[in-house]
């Protein structure tokens, strides 16, 4: 069980906005400690999307957007993408792990 | 660019060892700290351990932790990650990363994001 809860798929049409949640507690995301997003698509390295909550990677794609309020942080998609399909992941710090946390990831399907 | 390579990676029994390696090209190797993730089949991301730019912290995931131990050479600019004591619950894809904090050390390592990241080496644990 993973300290940060993902809903575990989302879909949506080539062209839909979509929005994937990453809940955490007080000792991580409602601690002020920063959300970073991956994309990860099967056999390849996972590639950061979103660091320190909203900020995008050179190269990474506008339609990719990340916000946190309170104790969840959120990945939106706009403009859905054949080539969106992947498995998405937030990561946080968590202070009573002491450690680096993720969340159990969600797999996004493009119809 | 950023390349990091791991290699090392097999078919072991449980009880024994394995070590697996990342090789860093493309950037200054030691400004950075460093850590291990991995995969299990079916299952997602967790993170196992981290490194100080200069070696000089570690910290391990409750999971392996008296297990597995990592390090690095600055003269190869290569990760380690010795894997002692393995049971068939380690079998997974072992990615390392790099942190996108320079000189990071203790907690700022562990909040930072992972900028670059390895293909992974596939390592099973079973008799």
């Amino acid at each position: 069980q993973s300290v940060l809860t993902q809903s575990p798929s989302v879909s949506g049409a080539p062209g839909q906005r979509v929005t994937i949640s990453c809940t955490g507690n007080s000792a991580n995301i409602g601690a002020g400690y920063d959300v970073h997003w991956y994309q990860h698509l099967p056999g390849a390295a996972p590639k950061l999307l979103i660091f320190n909550n909203n900020y995008r990677p050179s190269g990474v794609s506008d339609r990719f957007s990340g916000s946190r309020s309170g104790t969840s942080a959120s990945l939106a998609i706009s403009g859905l993408q054949a080539e969106d399909e992947a498995d998405y992941y937030c990561q946080s710090y968590d202070s009573s792990l002491s450690g680096v946390i993720f969340g159990g990831g969600t797999r996004l399907t493009v119809l | 660019q950023v390349q990091l390579m791991e290699s090392g990676g097999g078919v072991v029994q449980p009880g024994r060892s394995l070590r697996v390696s990342c090789a860093g090209t493309g950037f200054i190797f030691n400004d950075y700290g460093m850590h291990w993730v991995r995969q299990a089949p079916g299952k997602g991301l967790e993170w196992v351990a981290a490194i100080s730019y200069d070696g000089r912290h570690q910290n391990y995931a409750d999971s392996v932790k008296g297990r597995f131990i990592v390090s690095r050479d600055t003269s190869s600019n290569t990760m380690y990650l010795q894997m002692d004591s393995l049971r068939p619950d380690d079998t997974a894809i072992y990615y390392c990363a790099k942190t996108d904090l320079k000189y990071c050390s203790k907690t700022p390592c562990l909040q930072s994001s992972f900028d670059s990241w390895g293909q992974g080496t596939p390592v099973t644990v079973s008799s």
